[in-house]
């Protein structure tokens, strides 16, 4: 199994530029969610969803979207990037079955928005 | 709504010196508690994990943590560090019935040779 696997690692954007950041993961998990780690701040919760087609708020939504259309997929997209937006993403996943499970982080997306 | 504090911004130690990390969580019911590392240039990796029963937990690579319930204390300790420790360490928790994580800040853990 490749676990959890993000694209790209790193990126840089302009102020005002939209893109899309990739999560997949191949261990059927229910459970995805995007965190954003900021020095000083730990990780904290952008969105995070509990299977196709159902997705929620974490505590930093604002300017970014998400959408699960597979179980294996879970973009995040920014919408209006802004500086504030600089950060280094991580996906993460777990299994539904036991929400006592371990969630798997992926290696994360260093971006830089100019 | 769950919070996590840690202690400590920056640890910094000798090798084969004791390690204590604090961390304490504010939560209004029963908790899922977890701490994460961070090697340099790597993504969070669990340490351990604990969800109930034997209130001091084992992890890897000798490291244990002790689940206070009434001190809301779920400090990570390891007897002798090596160099290789060197790296952030999270704690984190969630409710038992809730997928989201809350992370502390996180400490940084400087090991010298």
């Amino acid at each position: 199994n490749a676990g959890v696997t993000q694209t790209p690692k790193f990126q840089v954007l302009k102020t005002g530029q939209s893109m899309t950041l990739q999560c997949a993961q191949d261990m059927n998990h229910e459970y995805m969610s995007w965190y954003r780690q900021d020095p000083g701040m730990g990780l904290r919760l952008i969105h995070y969803s509990v299977g196709a087609g159902i997705t929620d708020q974490g505590e930093v939504p604002n300017g970014y979207n998400v959408s699960r259309s597979t179980t294996e997929d879970f973009p995040l997209r920014l919408l209006s990037a802004a500086p504030s937006q600089t950060s280094v993403y991580f996906c993460a996943s777990s299994s539904h079955d036991r929400l006592q499970e371990t969630q798997y982080f992926g290696p994360g997306t260093r971006l830089l928005v100019l | 709504a769950q919070s996590v504090s840690q202690h400590n911004h920056h640890v910094i130690l000798s090798e084969a010196a004791s390690l204590e990390l604090g961390c304490n969580y504010s939560y209004g019911g029963t908790v899922n508690l977890f701490w994460y590392v961070q090697y340099p240039g790597q993504h969070l990796q669990l340490l351990l994990k604990y969800f109930s029963g034997d209130p001091l937990v084992k992890g890897i690579k000798g490291f244990e943590a002790e689940f206070i319930k009434s001190k809301f204390s779920f400090n990570l300790r390891k007897p002798s560090v090596q160099w290789s420790d060197t790296a952030e360490y999270f704690c984190a928790v969630n409710g038992r019935n809730d997928y989201k994580l809350s992370f502390g800040a996180g400490t940084t853990v400087t090991v010298r040779a």
